[in-house]
């Protein structure tokens, strides 16, 4: 079967480094993305990693390891409009997006 | 104003009332899709639409339709609501012309089915 796995829930401080981990197990890999998503609002897309590393935007990172089926993201600098839930999301073998069930962000002062 | 446009936002219906959701676009995307998203679950993909002559079922389709009548317009139908369809459900598109095939998804349609 295919399956994202994401910790449900993650508590950090305003001003720290925080890193959300992905796994998945999918027949097919054709790239990743990471989204955002506030309470009650859209996704909005933060990063797409195709290729192994670690691909930098701002505050944000994310890493791709394909070999593990392994990816994080990385948020600098947390400030407190950072909590949200973060989406995995793995372009399958038929191209189509298979989902996490997201991770909850809690920023403390 | 959003470029992709959901209505209504919020609905209370009863089971086995016949609800349809809508989606305009003004991103100029061939491709469109609905997703549904429920708590500790990941977003499941319902139907989609790579343009106007194409409609595919996704993972969940039983029990909805979809209509795209235009390339910016796209419809999604529950025929006899039930109350396991209670759900927050989103449009999105996306177009070739960006490398990854990012989703750009509209606000959301909170449903309710009694």
């Amino acid at each position: 079967g295919q399956n994202i796995d994401q910790p449900t829930e993650m508590t950090a401080t305003e001003g720290a480094i925080v890193q959300i981990n992905c796994t998945y197990q999918t027949s097919g890999f054709n790239g990743l993305f990471w989204y955002q998503q506030h309470a009650g609002e859209a996704p909005t897309f933060l990063s797409y990693n195709v290729l192994d590393g670690l691909e930098e935007k701002g505050r944000f990172s994310s890493f791709l390891s394909r070999s593990k089926g392994y990816s994080y993201l990385l948020l600098k600098e947390l400030q407190m409009k950072d909590s949200a839930s973060y989406l995995c999301a793995v372009k399958g073998s038929n191209y189509q997006l298979i989902w996490g069930a997201g991770t909850k962000l809690i920023i403390k002062p | 104003d959003a470029d992709v446009t959901q209505t209504p936002r919020n609905r209370i219906t009863k089971t086995g009332k016949r609800i349809m959701l809508e989606c305009s676009q003004t991103k100029g995307h061939d491709r469109m899709y609905w997703y549904r998203q429920d708590p500790g679950l990941g977003l499941r993909l319902i139907y989609y639409s790579f343009d106007v002559k194409d409609i595919n079922k996704g993972e969940i389709s039983d029990g909805y339709s979809v209509s795209r009548q235009a390339q910016a317009k796209f419809s999604l139908s529950l025929e006899s609501a039930i109350p396991n369809q209670t759900a927050l459900y989103f449009c999105a598109t996306s177009d070739l012309t960006f490398e990854s095939g990012e989703l750009f998804f509209g606000e959301g349609s909170r449903l309710t089915v009694l």
